[in-house]
């Protein structure tokens, strides 16, 4: 079975300021790691993943995301927040095994960016 | 992407009564679909896994006779919440995969008065 813990449950940061996002996760068997964004009163919106390849994944609205197998860990950052950057945002995990894509999240982080 | 579609996506519905959300994937079959559920301010808690022809998979805690899932077609589940209550108010989101990659409803946020 696959758990994933972030650790902090709210991160506030001025704007313009950059933010890491802490995830770490555990599993007997290989994974799959996303990281997926919520606005409030919306769905999941998919920020990136990291299937296999290269440790750093990029994805959309600047954030970056680097892959530690050895610390077992999927931070999120981003150079320069900005206001709408404001959400809720969850560190996910699926077993490779897994064609059908379950998915475990995290507890979430709430980010909000203070002008 | 692949899209996935969520119906209704807000109801309000008196304690006793079934609701029935709608899951579709528009765009590419689904063999499989999840349902989850959210708490205010908290995560994303697995329900069940969605079997497209056959029983849905229901996580340690998730009573099946209240949250009745139906998986007729390859690109329908339905979750009936049965005979209501105000703690089950929630917002209740599906996923259905493609590619390997798990694409997810809009959500529905249920209230129970």
């Amino acid at each position: 079975a696959q758990s994933v813990t972030q650790l902090d449950s709210q991160v506030p940061v001025f704007e313009e300021a950059p933010v890491e996002l802490r995830c770490n996760y555990s599993s007997s068997v290989s994974v799959y790691l996303f990281w997926y964004v919520q606005y409030p009163n919306q769905g999941l919106q998919l920020l990136l993943k990291y299937l296999s390849g290269s440790t750093l994944v990029k994805g959309i609205n600047g954030f970056e995301a680097e892959f530690n197998k050895s610390q077992t860990s999927f931070h999120l950052r981003k150079p320069s927040v900005h206001i709408s950057d404001t959400a809720e945002y969850f560190c996910a995990v699926s077993d490779q095994d897994s064609s059908a894509s379950k998915i475990i999240f995290g507890s979430g982080t709430r980010l909000s960016i203070r002008p | 992407g692949a899209v996935v579609s969520q119906h209704p996506s807000r109801v309000i519905c008196k304690s006793g009564t079934s609701v029935k959300i709608e899951c579709r994937s528009l765009d590419f079959q689904a063999t499989t679909m999840f349902w989850y559920r959210q708490f205010p301010k908290k995560s994303l808690m697995l329900m069940a896994t969605s079997n497209e022809g056959s029983k849905a998979t229901y996580e340690q805690g998730v009573e099946k006779d209240k949250f009745l899932i139906n998986h007729a077609s390859l690109t329908l589940s339905t979750l009936t919440v049965t005979s209501a209550h105000p703690e089950d108010s929630s917002f209740y989101i599906c996923s259905a995969a493609s590619g390997g990659e798990a694409f997810f409803g809009q959500g529905t946020r249920l209230t129970v008065v």
